[in-house]
């Protein structure tokens, strides 16, 4: 079956430490990765995406994601976390097959907490 | 820009009641899908609408269907309800709905059931 999984459920870190956070997902075909991140209060947000090309992308706030095709993953990354990170994080997955549409695969999402 | 507007952002319910959930896209969108987020299951996809047809479903129960307007806003309709569909009801748009096109949230119509 068609589905993304992410590593880690909750996460705690105290600032300045660096993150990552695990995304691997199981289809061999053509897929387009997300990751969203929600902050407490607010809706889902977009924080980078992978569709082709460089496979180290570039988000918002400082955060990047390696697509490694051999291992199936997408992994989140940044060098040093602030209190303001703290939210919940989302790997999606578009592709399976799907067709053209947007239907996104979602993992069960990572909490972050960041301790001042 | 406005963003995705779900309404309303609350709705208590009963079993055995029905609900209808509206979205109103981001402005130039065409496709909107819909959400079903708990904290046991995740977010899950519902089905997703593009110029009025729907386009794709995931796999939930007849009970859950949908519709979308000429002007892309669409409505979503659980009947018969359950204790189990308590959840977060998220709705997304996009410019087409084309794989490599994010999706844009809104913030959710919380749906509770007695």
């Amino acid at each position: 079956a068609q589905s993304v999984s992410q590593h880690n459920h909750h996460v705690i870190l105290s600032e300045a430490a660096s993150l990552e956070l695990g995304c691997n997902y199981s289809y061999g075909g053509t897929v387009n990765l997300f990751w969203y991140v929600q902050y407490p209060g607010q809706h889902l947000q977009l924080l980078l995406k992978y569709f082709s090309g460089d496979p180290l992308v570039k988000g918002i706030k400082g955060f990047e994601a390696e697509f490694i095709k051999s291992k199936f993953s997408f992994n989140l990354r940044k060098p040093s976390v602030q209190w303001s990170d703290t939210a919940e994080y989302f790997c999606a997955v578009n592709g399976f097959g799907s067709g053209n549409t947007g239907k996104l695969i979602f993992g069960q999402g990572t909490t972050l907490q960041v301790k001042p | 820009k406005a963003g995705v507007t779900q309404t309303p952002r609350y709705l208590i319910k009963t079993r055995g009641q029905q609900v209808t959930l509206s979205c109103s896209p981001i402005s130039g969108h065409r496709s909107v899908s819909w959400y079903q987020q708990t904290p046991g299951q995740g977010l899950q996809f519902l089905f997703e609408y593009f110029s009025e047809t729907q386009r794709n479903k995931g796999n939930f129960p007849g009970r859950f269907s949908g519709r979308q307007f000429s002007n892309s806003r669409s409505e979503m309709n659980v009947s018969t309800l359950e204790l189990g569909d308590s959840a977060l009801y998220l709705c997304a748009s996009s410019f087409q709905g084309q794989p490599n096109q994010p999706q844009h949230f809104g913030d959710g119509t919380r749906l509770s059931i007695l």
